[in-house]
């Protein structure tokens, strides 16, 4: 079955730095490719998503990028800011139709001021 | 947009009872899951239902726990009896598969067994 795996498990940056986040997968035929954020006391919001066909994605400060051959997918928040500081969750879904999500184990990311 | 919503947000019991969590999903949502979030195992995913017809109970633990989608609009996910090790946060998340793979997620329940 599909594996995901997340680095690193904490991080932090200085404000107005960027923060990368990395996930490797192992099915092959995974194709969707969601990351959440979670703040403490709160379930999981998607933040930005890429599917299989589509090689980068890009939403004001944060971006997506996939690497289908090496099977990585990466989180790039810009321009940090303290309200970033929450966990970050990358997933994997492989199985059209079912929607069914495999995720990482998280990453803890701290912005200081 | 309610979200989806979930109760009780916080749940204490002792080992030996019954604990019975509940979810509504976003209206017109026809995928339901169900997660269970701890520190050692991150998220799970413990069961998910499609137009109410439970589709992979595969993550569900182990018979003491059952989950049931009598409508649209409401699901339950039963612990009988709880352990210790049944604490947790578990979610309870909601998809709608005809226009897209994202799952919203509700607040989650802290559920601790004494």
């Amino acid at each position: 079955g599909e594996n995901v795996e997340q680095h690193p498990s904490t991080l932090s940056v200085q404000e107005g730095d960027s923060a990368v986040i990395k996930c490797t997968y192992s099915d092959s035929a995974s194709n969707y490719f969601p990351w959440y954020k979670q703040e403490l006391g709160k379930g999981p919001q998607l933040i930005i998503d890429i599917r299989s066909n589509v090689g980068e994605k890009k939403d004001q400060r944060i971006a997506v990028t996939l690497n289908k051959t090496a099977k990585h997918f990466s989180l790039h928040i810009t321009e940090t800011q303290p309200e970033d500081s929450a966990v970050y969750f990358c997933a994997a879904s492989n199985e059209p139709g079912t929607y069914k999500y495999i995720f990482g184990t998280g990453t803890r990311l701290k912005v200081l001021a | 947009d309610a979200g989806v919503i979930q109760s009780p947000r916080h749940e204490v019991t002792e080992m030996g009872q019954e604990v019975t969590l509940r979810c509504k999903p976003i209206s017109g949502h026809d995928y339901l899951f169900w997660y269970r979030q701890t520190m050692m195992r991150g998220l799970e995913l413990l069961i998910y239902f499609n137009n109410n017809v439970p589709i992979d109970d595969s993550g569900m633990p182990e018979d003491r726990f059952s989950a049931k989608m009598p409508n649209a609009s409401f699901s339950t996910l039963k612990i009988q009896p709880s352990e210790p090790r049944d604490s947790a946060v578990y979610f309870c998340a909601s998809s709608l598969s005809r226009y897209s793979d994202t799952q919203y997620f509700g607040p989650g329940t802290r559920l601790t067994v004494l």
